[in-house]
């Protein structure tokens, strides 16, 4: 079993759609939680940073941790077409290692 | 803006030869990261510096790979005898010390072993 799981879709939605990314894992000493976006042949750009539980919004972004679930999610509103790409989430405990999922490919259509 | 750059973008080679990519790192970022992404899949850590100093290899750097920054700047990532298994994107992220885990990819380096 890996340590963090996500679903790799592919998650289609029209545009304006609420889409909501999910991550399960396993070590509970994670406590460090990132949202990354990729797009195809491309590095992963850092979109949200949470520390511990809660939630964190960034203008159509939202993060959510619940540490008691071992659950963190992504709610994006009012998508558009420019969000089609990976979106990786990614945590780490005390160390500086990143563990990824594998990616939801998001598609956004017109 | 400076991010992170990698160079090259691409590389083919065969299988045997070795290859070295090179990552400039944001420039006020002292910590430096390699990662390994194969198709479908998430990055995967291979190694890390602070400063100068590499502080963490993964099982995944087998004996055939190496990294060095030598001035706590710019890193290289070699590979020596490659294979076709070792056919990936190779990214490198930099960081603060703070907050943890806040890193800053590049755009990577396709490396195709054939």
């Amino acid at each position: 079993q890996k340590e963090v799981e996500q679903d790799p879709g592919p998650l289609s939605v029209p545009e304006g759609a609420i889409v909501s990314l999910n991550c399960t894992y396993s070590n509970s000493a994670f406590q460090y939680f990132m949202w990354y976006r990729q797009y195809s042949r491309k590095g992963p750009e850092l979109l949200m940073y949470t520390y511990s539980s809660g939630n964190k919004e960034d203008g159509r972004f939202t993060a959510q941790v619940d540490k008691s679930s071992k659950y963190i999610s992504l709610f994006i509103r009012d998508s558009q077409p420019s969000d089609s790409a990976t979106y990786l989430c990614a945590m780490t405990d005390n160390t500086d290692k990143l563990i990824f999922g594998t990616g939801t490919r998001l598609q956004v259509f017109p | 803006d400076t991010g992170v750059s990698q160079d090259p973008r691409h590389k083919i080679t065969k299988r045997g030869q070795n290859v070295t990519f090179r990552c400039d790192p944001i420039s006020e970022h002292n910590r430096l990261y390699w990662y390994r992404q194969t198709l479908g899949q998430g990055p995967e850590f291979l190694t890390y510096f602070q400063n100068e100093a590499q502080l963490e290899k993964s099982r995944l750097l087998s004996d055939r790979f190496s990294a060095e920054r030598p001035k706590g700047s710019f890193s290289t990532l070699e590979i020596q005898r490659t294979e076709q298994g070792d056919s990936a994107m190779y990214l490198c992220a930099s960081s603060l010390e703070s907050p943890r885990g806040g890193q800053y990819f590049g755009p990577g380096t396709r490396l195709t072993v054939l």
